[in-house]
């Protein structure tokens, strides 16, 4: 299997914290993107990084990738109940290997 | 902008029974759009991609006989589960993309199969 394994699986803290996730994967990528899921819902894209970037922001989220080491990690920064979800990062190999192959996915839990 | 629906959200069938999962986007044109299959706290696994005008391309172990994907149009790709089994309860999720040069694909809410 071609899928990458993100952790932790869980993660529960309290509001106002921060959540860092991570993410792994096997084979050369074109670009990774961060998703969030709400419980039986369909996906929302967070932020997209490229093979050749090292580091993105979009408001409280901060997206590091270090493809030598084939991974990513997500920052969800001073966080609030709502972004209670699962997170999952999803790559592409590019044109000619367009499909995203997605991670295990780590669920969050923010504590009030 | 980018918004993609499904329908219906949530449909309950006997065993034997097909049922078709429409997905559409809503305020562009999507030339590829995408099937997922996604089981209890577990993550999403393509089934197949779909390009308007020409045959589904399937993944490895996915039966096309039995998951009829059409991409008509440029807004609208149907599923449809044949001679549905309980084993084929699942979120199925669909999303879609504007064109080969844009990478982001945008998701559809879901739709939750039950098969009695």
């Amino acid at each position: 299997s071609q899928q990458g394994e993100e952790d932790p699986q869980a993660l529960s803290i309290q509001e106002g914290e921060n959540a860092t996730m991570n993410c792994s994967y096997k084979t050369s990528i074109n670009n990774l993107q961060w998703y969030r899921q709400n419980s039986g819902r369909g996906l929302v894209h967070l932020i997209l990084i490229r093979s050749n970037e090292r580091e993105k922001h979009s408001g409280r989220l901060r997206v590091t990738l270090d493809t030598s080491k084939k991974s990513s990690s997500l920052l969800i920064t001073a966080s609030r109940a709502a972004d209670t979800a699962s997170y999952f990062c999803a790559t592409d190999g590019g044109f000619g290997n367009e499909k995203l192959t997605f991670g295990t996915g780590t669920r969050l839990t923010i504590i009030p | 902008g980018a918004v993609v629906s499904q329908h219906p959200s949530w449909v309950i069938c006997k065993s034997g029974t097909s049922v078709k999962i429409e997905c559409r986007s809503l305020d562009f044109q999507a030339t590829t759009m995408f099937w997922y299959r996604q089981f209890p706290k577990q993550s999403l696994m393509l089934m197949a991609t779909s390009n308007e005008g020409s045959k589904a391309t399937y993944e490895q172990g996915v039966e096309k006989d039995k998951f009829l994907i059409n991409h008509a149009s440029l807004t609208l790709s149907t599923l449809t589960v044949t001679s549905a089994h309980p084993e084929d309860s699942s979120f199925y999720i669909c999303s879609a993309r504007r064109d080969r040069g844009y990478e982001t694909q945008y998701f559809g809410p879901g739709t939750r199969l039950l098969v009695l």
